[in-house]
């Protein structure tokens, strides 16, 4: 069973405020790191997929960082919206299976 | 279309029914899954299917009967399911296994078994 685990569980911010979560991973048989949004009666959509050691993912407020040696992902939220509000998931992929972290639920309060 | 459609949304069953979901996509993804979701849980692969090929089956109850007639099109038979298979079932799409883009999830089957 792989171990994929996200910190913190849940976070509450103000609007305005910048934000950060873990996403931890097996250091062995790595091959791509998945991001996913998730918004309630949505679908999970995805943000990043990482795949080389050092990598830097951008898109507009939210970026993500891999460290592949180490096993862990880091993803922000600068300048946090209301609209931010979600389940934050990461995915670990080896050999053809996605395994999801736990995920970060986030609350940003206007 | 850029979309992964699941139907039904919703469905209550009895543990003697047998019903199926569906999951349809026309991107022409040649790679598709199943997941499970209970509440509080991460999502759980339970099978992969790759180029109409079911490629992994993680020990999931026989109760489970995956399905998938054409490229775009994945079905999930269930019979005599168990109260404790009540969950969010996620059906996801990408172009091939292994790729380098996220994949494409469908919004879910909330299942209820009384």
């Amino acid at each position: 069973i792989l171990n994929v685990e996200q910190s913190p569980q849940s976070l509450h911010v103000q609007e305005g405020d910048s934000t950060n979560f873990t996403c931890s991973f097996p250091s062995s048989n790595f091959y791509a790191l998945h991001w996913y949004r998730w918004e309630t009666a949505k679908s999970p959509e995805a943000l990043f997929v990482m795949t080389l050691n050092g990598d830097e993912k951008k898109k507009g407020r939210i970026s993500a960082t891999l460290n592949t040696k180490e096993g862990y992902s880091y993803l922000y939220i600068k300048g946090s919206q209301p609209e931010d509000s979600a389940t934050y998931l990461c995915a670990f992929l080896t050999g053809n299976m996605l395994t999801f972290g736990g995920g970060t639920r986030l609350m940003v309060k206007p | 279309d850029t979309e992964v459609t699941q139907t039904p949304k919703h469905l209550v069953m009895g543990m003697t029914n047998k019903k199926s979901l569906k999951c349809e996509q026309h991107m022409g993804h040649r790679a598709m899954y199943w997941y499970k979701q209970k509440a509080k849980k991460p999502p759980e692969l339970m099978f992969v299917y790759s180029y109409e090929k079911l490629s992994i089956n993680e020990s999931v109850p026989s109760r489970f009967s995956p399905e998938c007639p054409n490229s775009s099109l994945l079905n999930l038979h269930l019979h005599a399911l168990q109260p404790e298979d009540s969950a969010l079932y996620l059906c996801a799409s990408s172009q091939v296994l292994r790729q380098l883009y996220g994949y494409t999830f469908g919004s879910g089957t909330r299942l209820t078994v009384v």
